[in-house]
């Protein structure tokens, strides 16, 4: 059981370049969120999807898109990369319902120049 | 939404100190978690606890859900303690929910 994993968890992309973050989960949760976290600000939702095939927008979207390919996978992608997409990025799964501690993956550190 | 506000936002103790991180919230919630990102940046889920008091070694927490605020309390600090502790709601069922976190108390602990 490895929980909720994250690839990759290092990148370096130039401004304009694009990226897929991937998120994948096997504890069979209804519920994932992609994250950022920036100093000082806690983190901050992008995107989340309540169930298999729907995506709702968080607090922070603008600049990413996202898919939930199934119910195991999330993922996020960067189409036109701006230095102020540099952050920590996280992923996490919830049973949503089932009253249980929310698992996050070990997070993609983001850097764009 | 939800708003989630955590206080203090940074707290340094001596090492063998008891700390108290509080985290209000401004609606009722259906979960209520409390993590710590160590110095790696891992997140660690600490406790589940929307109501009541729960006790997991050093660490413990109280919810009191009707006036809307969660306690942890950190006793004996070691350096281990050291990172940011972030406090998450979440609200079900409803079109809009989603889990909403605090931005954090950031605790160092001196040796």
């Amino acid at each position: 059981n490895a929980g909720v994993t994250q690839t990759p968890k290092f990148q370096v992309l130039k401004t304009g370049q694009s990226m897929t973050l991937q998120c994948a989960q096997d504890m069979n949760h209804n519920s994932m969120y992609w994250y950022r976290q920036d100093p000082g600000m806690g983190l901050r939702l992008i995107y989340y999807s309540a169930s298999e095939g729907t995506t709702d927008k968080g607090e922070v979207p603008n600049g990413y898109n996202v898919s939930r390919l199934n119910k195991r996978e999330f993922s996020l992608r960067l189409e036109s990369a701006a230095p102020s997409q540099t952050s920590v990025y996280f992923c996490a799964s919830s049973p949503r319902g089932s009253r249980a501690p929310l698992p996050f993956g070990p997070g993609t550190r983001l850097t764009v120049l | 939404g939800i708003q989630v506000e955590q206080s203090p936002p940074d707290l340094i103790l001596q090492e063998g100190a008891n700390s108290t991180l509080r985290c209000n919230f401004s609606d009722s919630v259906n979960n209520l978690q409390w993590f710590h990102q160590n110095p790696w940046g891992q997140l660690i889920n600490l406790f589940y606890i929307p109501s009541g008091t729960k006790q997991n070694g050093r660490l413990s927490a109280t919810t009191v859900a009707t006036e809307r605020y969660s306690l942890l309390y950190i006793s004996s600090s070691q350096t281990t303690d050291s990172g940011v502790y972030f406090c998450a709601v979440e609200k079900y069922p409803n079109r809009d929910d989603k889990i909403i976190f605090g931005k954090g108390t950031r605790l160092h602990i001196l040796p």
